[in-house]
């Protein structure tokens, strides 16, 4: 089956700076790769996501890169701000396969 | 808006205790899911289900059994509840097919077994 790999487990960035979170997959069939957020005391609730025809894609500050060779994928926050501190979660699937696999989050604090 | 709810935010439970953790989606969704949240493990999947009455294991379903009666409604039963039980779990649904996948979550139940 699928196994996902996020780094770091923990990121400490000062406010306005950029973080970035990266993770790995294991299956070179996978073609879907979102990534949630979580707010603490929240549900998870999706923030952006990238298929594996599309190699970048950008919604305002943030934005996910693919790597289809190398099976990695990267999520990228510039401009750091206080509401983005949050635990990011990293996933993977395959089209006609409903199961997300998730990483294992990465705790992001923005120090203001 | 999507909307799933869960029965409980918080529940307390004595080990050997059968347990019943309920969720609701009211957005007509083929899919749910139901994972434990701990930390420095993610987001693990125990079961989901594709359709009315099917139900397929996660990664770890040991312990837990699943049920899926109408659309809207997917139950997650822990036969005898056990303290390394102890966990967040979170219910989610989405829409089948390419192009549906984002899955819109519970607002999680966190369970204690003493």
């Amino acid at each position: 089956g699928e196994n996902v790999e996020q780094h770091p487990s923990t990121l400490s960035v000062q406010e306005g700076d950029s973080a970035v979170i990266k993770c790995t997959y294991s299956d070179s069939a996978s073609n879907y790769f979102p990534w949630y957020k979580q707010e603490l005391g929240k549900r998870p609730q999706l923030i952006i996501d990238i298929r594996s025809n599309v190699g970048e894609k950008k919604d305002q500050r943030i934005a996910v890169t693919l790597n289809k060779t190398a099976k990695h994928f990267s999520l990228h926050i510039t401009e750091t701000q206080p509401e983005d501190s949050a635990v990011y979660f990293c996933a993977a699937s395959r089209f006609g396969n409903e199961k997300l696999t998730f990483g294992t989050g990465t705790r992001l604090t923005i120090i203001p | 808006d999507v909307k799933v709810t869960q029965s409980s935010r918080y529940l307390v439970k004595r080990t050997g205790e059968k347990v019943f953790l309920e969720c609701v989606q009211d957005m007509d969704h083929e899919n749910m899911f139901w994972y434990r949240q701990d930390p420095g493990l993610g987001l693990r999947l125990i079961y989901f289900s594709y359709d009315v009455k099917m139900k397929e294991k996660g990664d770890i379903p040991e312990g837990y059994s699943v049920s899926r009666e109408k659309k809207e409604r997917f139950s997650l039963i822990l036969e005898s509840a056990s303290t390394n039980q102890t966990s967040m779990y979170l219910c989610a649904s989405s829409l089948s097919g390419q192009g549906q996948e984002t899955q819109y979550f519970g607002p999680g139940t966190r369970l204690l077994v003493l």
